[in-house]
């Protein structure tokens, strides 16, 4: 079945380390895309990536960092520098040229810093 | 800069009624995309239905249809026959070509038996 794998579901750290998230899709899709849900908000982007080797930050990419050296995966970090990292990661994939087309997403990451 | 902007933190409807989600956005372009997606407690975001704003018709799948009012910039959710199913946060978004979808704050649909 083709989709979009995110790994773990839920990840506990201490606070001051910096921890990666794990997103894989095996859509052959060209875009993939981190966003931040935080309870009573929609969806905020973090970061995103059009190409192999190419990705731009999104709204809050402070604290955040990004690879994309394979088509199928990109993986987010949360650095110590960002100050609430609290919250549920999505992660979603599409087909380029997009227009209308449908963003694909991962089951999620809850990640809780203590 | 585009907003979308949902109004209904909280919605409740009946079994087998019919419940309408409102949304509404800001933008100054002609041509732009919208889309409902539905998020239940699983979590797992899944695309409901979408509208091109050329498109004067519609959009409708199955049990879901949107009322899109372009001079109004507006684009409300249309559930018929509820069923226990479609209780869930639902996201209304926009989107101009080439650029990043805008996401609504979401409106919780719950579903009374």
């Amino acid at each position: 079945d083709g989709g979009i794998t995110q790994s773990p579901k839920y990840l506990f750290r201490k606070e001051g380390q910096n921890v990666t998230l794990s997103c894989e899709q095996n859509l052959n899709h060209d875009a993939m895309y981190w966003y931040r849900q935080d309870p009573g908000q929609g969806l905020r982007l973090i970061y995103y990536s059009q190409i192999v080797n190419d990705f731009q930050k999104g709204d809050i990419a402070e604290g955040y960092s990004v690879s994309r050296e394979k088509k199928e995966s990109f993986p987010l970090t949360v650095t110590s520098a960002q100050k609430n990292p609290t919250a549920f990661y999505l992660c979603a994939s599409r087909i380029l040229p997009d227009g209308d087309s449908e963003q694909y997403f991962g089951p999620g990451t809850r990640l809780t810093v203590t | 800069a585009q907003t979308v902007t949902q109004s209904q933190p909280e919605m409740s409807v009946q079994e087998a009624e019919t419940v309408t989600l409102s949304c509404t956005y800001d933008t100054s372009e002609s041509d732009y995309y919208l889309f409902w997606y539905k998020q239940p407690p699983s979590r797992q975001m899944i695309l409901v239905i979408r509208q091109e704003a050329y498109k004067q018709q519609n959009a409708t799948e199955n049990r879901f249809s949107v009322n899109f009012q372009k001079a109004a910039k507006s684009f409300s959710l249309k559930i018929s026959d509820s069923q226990l199913g479609d209780a869930a946060m639902y996201f209304c978004a926009y989107k101009e070509s080439n650029y990043q979808l805008i996401w609504g704050a979401g409106t919780k649909l719950i579903i009374k038996p």
